[in-house]
């Protein structure tokens, strides 16, 4: 099966501007997750979707952070404006029904605020 | 708080020799605790997860790990390092099967 599709690899923007990055998960997973690694860290999570719905985003910084999963399978995560300490690894994790013990995990988008 | 943490952030062995990466939560009540790898530019693979049924949990590649209760413990293990071993491991625990928390990781260095 195909694993965790995530979109772009790597952006370098500008801090201020807006950037997004697109996540398909595995397919039947319906279980998302989104995670910020930090270099040298572990990921840490962001926000977890059941289907359509964020049932935990209270790591999610509300004020610049964004997040969706129309229709319960591809997910975006939006920041704007994007700041420095925004430079990060985004990772997009999912995981089928009833075995959310096991997350299978994208590539990541590795972010580089200048 | 609830935590995870890995002792070493870079361990180096040599080709052949046992790898041995160290875990521990802080917890009076078990968690599911998981080893995560993760090589240079992709994401987290699952080696291995411990969810209350054998202490000694067999993985991928040849790792095992070993829930000890009493050490609040579960290091990761190889016989036998491999130069392809080379990589960030991760420590990952989970009370309700819902949040995870992970380690800081490890690096580990295979030398020929």
């Amino acid at each position: 099966e195909a694993g965790v599709v995530q979109s772009p690899r790597y952006k370098i923007i500008e801090k201020k501007q807006p950037v997004a990055f697109w996540c398909n998960p595995i397919s039947g997973h319906n279980t998302l997750y989104w995670y910020r690694q930090n270099l040298g860290q572990g990921p840490e999570l962001l926000i977890r979707y059941e289907n359509e719905e964020a049932v935990d985003d209270s790591q999610l910084p509300k004020d610049r952070f964004s997040a969706e999963r129309l229709k319960g399978v591809d997910s975006t995560l939006k920041i704007q404006p994007a700041e420095l300490g925004d430079s990060a690894v985004y990772l997009c994790a999912s995981s089928r029904p009833g075995f959310t013990d096991t997350q299978y995990f994208g590539p990541g988008t590795r972010l580089t605020v200048l | 708080a609830q935590s995870v943490t890995q002792l070493g952030s870079h361990v180096s062995v040599s080709e052949g020799a046992l790898v041995l990466l160290r875990c521990n939560y802080s917890s009076s009540v078990p968690p599911y605790l998981f080893w995560y790898v993760q090589y240079p530019n992709q994401g987290l693979q699952l080696l291995l997860k411990y969810t209350s049924a054998a202490t000694l949990v067999k993985g991928i590649n040849g790792f095992e790990a070993e829930f000890k209760k009493s050490e609040t413990s579960f290091h990761l293990t190889k016989p036998s390092a491999h130069m392809s071993d080379a990589a960030e491991y991760f420590c990952a625990v989970s009370w309700d099967g819902n949040q995870f928390y992970f380690g800081t990781g490890t690096s580990l260095t295979v030398i020929p």
